[in-house]
């Protein structure tokens, strides 16, 4: 089963601008990451970020976190057309136990040049 | 590059028959999860091994088994092959001590089930 809904399902944007993309999800987490897949290939983990933290940067990428609502975004900054691409959260289980990642059905996301 | 291999990138297998996919981790990596990915759907969580014992499985059947072995290189066997079978098989590696860890994905495995 999904844990993970990101919203929206495809996003469409001219190259330069902002991303927003959204992710809920249902239980307690330990922590929440966001991978992007490039035409239906493999993932690339983008950015990690534990249950304790609210909010974190790694180059053009900022992810937030607000485990009182479920939820979590991850921003894009001047984007460019390599960054179009399948975007999805996943929530991880409790550290050294069983570390799945339980996926969300990801974004579409679509950068015009 | 996640240095995480698959082979083979696509097969094509008819209803009954039986496959097996095949995983090379990165070096050092003592974990391996295998998920499923179905058309337009988020990657499922199949099963993981650790140290070469299952440690944990998803929503599967028993006709799909794996196994990891001390080279850093894992299988997953599926019998008995449905249609719903079709999907992009993806394997990630990563390193347990206890904390998080990072899983590193490979290309992935598309098998189609006719």
């Amino acid at each position: 089963s999904q844990q993970g809904e990101e919203d929206p399902q495809a996003l469409s944007i001219q190259e330069g601008e902002n991303a927003t993309m959204n992710c809920s999800y249902k239980t307690s987490i330990n922590n929440l990451q966001w991978y992007r897949q490039n035409s239906g290939r493999g993932l690339v983990h983008l950015i990690l970020i534990r249950s304790n933290e609210r909010e974190k940067h790694s180059g053009r990428l900022r992810v937030t976190l607000d485990t009182s609502k479920k939820s979590s975004s991850l921003l894009i900054t001047a984007s460019r057309a390599a960054d179009t691409a399948s975007y999805f959260c996943a929530t991880g289980g409790v550290a050294g136990a069983n570390s799945k990642l339980t996926f969300g059905k990801g974004i579409t996301l679509s950068v015009r040049p | 590059e996640t240095g995480v291999t698959q082979s083979p990138t696509h097969l094509i297998k008819t209803r009954g028959q039986q496959v097996t996919l095949r995983c090379s981790s990165q070096s050092g990596h003592n974990t391996v999860s295998w998920y499923q990915q179905a058309l337009g759907q988020g990657p499922q969580f199949i099963f993981q091994y650790y140290r070469e014992e299952e440690n944990g499985r998803g929503n599967f059947p028993p006709r799909f088994s794996g196994l990891q072995f001390p080279n850093y290189s894992s299988e997953l066997n599926v019998n008995a092959l449905e249609l719903d079978d079709s999907a992009l098989y993806l394997c990630a590696s990563s390193y347990k001590t206890g904390g998080l860890e990072t899983q590193y994905f490979g290309p992935g495995t598309r098998l189609l089930v006719l």
